[in-house]
């Protein structure tokens, strides 16, 4: 079965510094990856997604990702916080249902900015 | 781009009546489309794939009684709580499939009370 671990709950860095957001996959096969941010009381924005075309993947807001195949990977980084980026971050794989593809998210990263 | 309208976005309710939540996908027809429910500081919890024309897949420990899932039309999904109580309280969010996208409305807050 698919899955993904996000491995921080919470990450803090000043503004102007690296982000790392890590994601761990486990599947059996290449998996549909994508990292998700939702800002609060709001409803989610997609930065990126994997799809096997490319290991790393640009997404918006500077943001990008690498596939790490040897290393069940896929890290969000960005190179410098800006205040806007605190956020929740979500991980999340397509897994197969019954009927269909469906999204399954993982625990989530809260980022906070200081400034 | 491609948008997913939920209304309402906010709703109070008293315990014991019943609350829709409508999902419309605005400008591509979606044949699957998805619930997921938040609680406060948590990640998403899918409850529920809604195949337009047929019944609902539920999750494993989601009650289909109590969560009404409606896909009559290609733009149109909606999760009606039932007999809604304190503990149904919650942030809930949908989802359309647009191959091979997904988009997400807005949310919707629900407080029993």
């Amino acid at each position: 079965a698919q899955s993904v671990t996000q491995l921080d709950s919470h990450v803090s860095v000043s503004e102007g510094t690296p982000v790392l957001l890590r994601c761990n996959y486990s599947s059996s096969y290449s998996p549909s990856l994508f990292w998700y941010v939702q800002h609060p009381n709001k409803g989610l924005q997609l930065l990126l997604k994997y799809t096997s075309a490319a290991t790393l993947v640009k997404g918006i807001n500077g943001f990008e990702a690498e596939f790490k195949k040897s290393e069940t990977s896929f890290h969000l980084t960005k190179p410098s916080a800006h205040m806007s980026d605190a956020a929740e971050y979500f991980c999340v794989d397509s897994r197969m249902g019954d009927s269909s593809y469906k999204l399954i998210f993982g625990s989530g990263t809260r980022l906070l900015v200081r400034p | 781009g491609a948008v997913v309208s939920q209304h309402p976005s906010r709703v109070i309710c008293k315990s014991g009546t019943s609350v829709k939540i409508e999902c419309r996908s605005l400008d591509f027809q979606a044949t699957t489309m998805f619930w997921y429910r938040q609680f406060p500081k948590q990640s998403l919890m899918l409850m529920a794939t809604s195949n337009e024309g047929s019944k609902a897949t539920y999750e494993q420990g989601v009650e289909k009684d109590k969560f009404l899932i409606n896909h009559a039309s290609l733009t149109l999904s909606t999760l009606t709580v039932t007999s809604a109580h304190p503990e149904d309280s919650s942030f809930y969010i949908c989802s359309a499939r647009d191959s091979p996208n997904y988009h997400f409305g807005q949310g919707t807050r629900l407080t029993v009370v």
